[in-house]
């Protein structure tokens, strides 16, 4: 099973101001296709999650291109150039690369 | 647009079997470009994959769970199901279906692309 951590746990930020979210993975994520398969999902309050990020770094459809993923093998970065009061909630991050598929613990951020 | 509803009891007794459908709709569940799969929160904490299926029947399950946990489709009905046994305590959460983006030959998982609303399912006497 790949392990997945991410850090910090909470991220309170100011409107405006950027945002950074790090995930890693225990193994390397990098399939035979030659793409990292780590996703990010934002989960807002009540809410069922939302994919924002897969390949590493393929923003998905309808998402903000204020939001932007980065990162190979093992180590891989969200970032919200200007964090927006709707971005609250929990991002996690998800190993697609084989089963059994993990997720992160989760970093939760917060509007000051 | 593709929309997924879980449906299901949500209450269930110890020692007893969960049993969840979800229906899709906007899409078809026998598609060779989807795994169906679930997912799964308990109150307060992450997500954990139960595991999917594709639409010739081939299942994958979390090894943990594996001897507790069936996933079937009903093409005729446009759904698919869970069912978990011998249900405990630990096994309250928020239950989420939610359809699997695939690419390939071996149909490598891309990313859980809809998901449904959830559904919370209590183990309680």
């Amino acid at each position: 099973e790949i392990v997945m951590t991410q850090s910090p746990l909470s991220l309170p930020v100011t409107p405006g101001e950027p945002a950074s979210f790090s995930c890693r993975s225990g193994q390397r994520l990098v399939g035979s296709d030659g793409y990292n398969h780590l996703v990010w999902y934002l989960q807002k309050p009540g809410q069922s999650p939302q994919v924002l990020i897969y390949l590493g770094s393929t923003r998905a459809s309808g998402v903000p291109d204020r939001f932007s993923g980065s990162g190979s093998g093992t180590d891989f970065t969200l970032k919200i150039s200007r964090v927006e009061a709707e971005d609250v909630g929990v991002y996690y991050c998800m190993q697609a690369l084989q089963t059994p598929i993990t997720f992160g613990p989760g970093t939760r951020l917060d509007i000051k | 647009q593709v929309r997924l509803q879980e449906s299901g009891p949500g209450l269930v007794k110890p020692s007893e079997t969960l049993s969840l459908t979800c229906t899709v709709a906007g899409g078809s569940v026998n598609s060779g470009s989807f795994y169906w799969g679930w997912i799964r929160q308990p109150p307060g904490k992450g997500l954990e994959w139960i595991g999917y299926l594709y639409y010739n029947g081939n299942t994958n399950y979390y090894p943990s769970l594996k001897s507790r946990v069936t996933m079937s489709l009903d093409t005729s009905k446009n759904q698919f199901s869970l069912e978990m046994t011998s249900v405990t305590a630990a096994d309250t959460a928020v239950y989420y279906c939610a359809r699997g983006f695939c690419t390939g030959a071996g149909c490598q998982l891309y990313y859980f692309d809809f998901w449904g609303q959830g559904t919370l399912v209590t183990v309680s006497s």
